[in-house]
């Protein structure tokens, strides 16, 4: 149980585009949703908290304008990459948290790699 | 948070046992996780420990936990080649609103298994 999907695995477009990576919680309901960002071999980077039906927090440093969360229901969220480029391309994780005991850990989808042109 | 130490690198043979620690500050730590990743993948949860628990044990997996020192360690018995793969120590504190449950990760430790 509590497996996350995240889509697409892999994207490679050009410099300026916005990109859109889904999270889906397909066996559970993330009432809390986390966005990642990975560099290689480094560890995960919060870039922000989603509470479903409510605006998310962003980590400091981490610019809301460029990288909008949506987390409309209490199975998906959305982080759009907006006016993506190079500087942008890294692994995005995406993880869902149940509502529950604080103990509930977080389950996490298998990435995105996002490559810029 | 905040701070979560691991050694970066270890290597062992097939067959005997792997134990990865982890340190970290916050006392006031509630949960204290260990995350599998493998090369292109998310992250895989393999066991958590509540901070009053002293030992876990799953299957292949021992989680130790010494509170007083703000030590934790996960021995893998019985290692194989399948076990090598990044290994993540995260601790969540208590929190409150947004921050409630949020993850603070150490840096990884690359588990290589040589046959």
């Amino acid at each position: 149980g509590a497996v996350v999907s995240q889509h697409p695995s892999w994207v490679i477009c050009k410099s300026g585009t916005s990109v859109k990576i889904e999270c889906r919680s397909l066996d559970f309901q993330a009432t809390t949703m986390f966005w990642y960002r990975q560099f290689p071999k480094q560890s995960l980077m919060l870039m922000a908290t989603s509470n479903e039906g409510s605006k998310a927090t962003y980590e400091q440093g981490v610019e809301k304008d460029k990288f909008l969360i949506n987390h409309a229901s209490l199975t998906l969220s959305t982080l759009t990459v907006t006016s993506a480029h190079p500087e942008d391309s890294s692994f995005y994780i995406c993880s869902g948290r149940e509502l529950g005991p604080v103990n509930q850990p977080q389950h996490f989808g298998d990435g995105t790699r996002l490559s810029i042109l | 948070g905040e701070d979560v130490e691991q050694s970066l690198f270890l290597s062992v043979r097939e067959g005997d046992s792997s134990v990865i620690n982890c340190t970290y500050t916050d006392s006031s730590s509630t949960y204290l996780y260990w995350y599998k990743q493998e090369p292109g993948a998310g992250l895989q949860l393999l066991t958590y420990i509540f901070s009053n628990m002293d030992m876990k044990q799953d299957q292949r997996l021992t989680v130790l936990l010494n509170k007083k020192d703000k030590h934790l360690s996960l021995r893998i018995a019985d290692t194989q080649t399948g076990d090598s793969a990044i290994y993540f120590c995260a601790e969540s504190s208590p929190g409150r609103g947004s921050t409630l449950g949020r993850l603070y990760f150490g840096r990884g430790t690359q588990l290589t298994v040589w046959p």
